[in-house]
């Protein structure tokens, strides 16, 4: 069974852009959840989507954004970048149990 | 609302040595307790989970956590630890309820270094 995929692995973008990540989860999950990694702060929660619905939401700007599609895949976007957007973000995948989570491999942004 | 506290950033140990990776959380709701493990330019990996039950849960590669109520703790712990165990580790809690579902609070993780 293929684990939970992120793509692209790396983006390099400069302040003011935007980007968009995906995700798509392992196979029967339908709970995708998004968290922002950096040294300064560790791991935080950006937001959950489950049957194409947001069901919680961290405390990021109204900058950070996502969406899940029919299929379970799952986009997050960031407008507006800035520096401090610099970081590894990982996407979890969930099934019967939402709160047991697999990762996936992380995208790192780099915003210059 | 739940928080972590991972007592220790690092943790140097010698290969075959027994080690103990602490972790407290705070949380106003049951929870459920989870230890992840992070390789350099990796994800995070699920080592072991507490959910419910016997309150000493155990992974496949010889780890083990025990939940303590009273003492709101998930403590790691391996009786002898190898150099392959060299990376992050992180606690992180869910709170039991619709609010909570689907959302992970992490420590800061602690960085263990097995040396030879």
């Amino acid at each position: 069974k293929a684990g939970v995929t992120q793509t692209p692995r790396y983006l390099i973008k400069t302040r003011g852009q935007q980007v968009t990540l995906s995700c798509s989860p392992i196979s029967g999950h339908r709970s995708v959840s998004w968290y922002q990694q950096t040294p300064g702060q560790g791991l935080q929660f950006l937001f959950e989507y489950f049957s194409e619905t947001q069901r919680n939401k961290g405390n990021f700007p109204g900058r950070f954004s996502g969406r899940q599609f029919s299929n379970s895949r799952s986009e997050m976007n960031v407008s507006t970048l800035e520096l401090g957007d610099s970081a590894l973000y990982l996407c979890a995948s969930s099934g019967g149990d939402r709160n047991i989570q697999y990762f996936g491999a992380g995208t790192r942004l780099s915003v210059l | 609302a739940q928080s972590v506290t991972q007592l220790d950033s690092q943790v140097p140990v010698f290969e075959e040595a027994p080690v103990e990776l602490r972790c407290n959380y705070s949380s106003s709701v049951s929870v459920y307790l989870f230890w992840y493990v992070q390789y350099p330019n990796q994800g995070l990996q699920l080592l072991l989970k507490y959910l419910s039950g016997s309150t000493l849960v155990e992974s496949i590669n010889g780890f083990e956590a025990e939940f303590n109520k009273s003492q709101t703790s998930f403590h790691l712990r391996k009786p002898s630890v190898h150099i392959s165990d060299t990376a992050e580790y992180f606690c992180a809690v869910s709170g039991h309820g619709s609010s909570n579902t689907g959302k992970l609070i992490f420590g800061q993780g602690t960085t263990l270094q097995v040396k030879p």
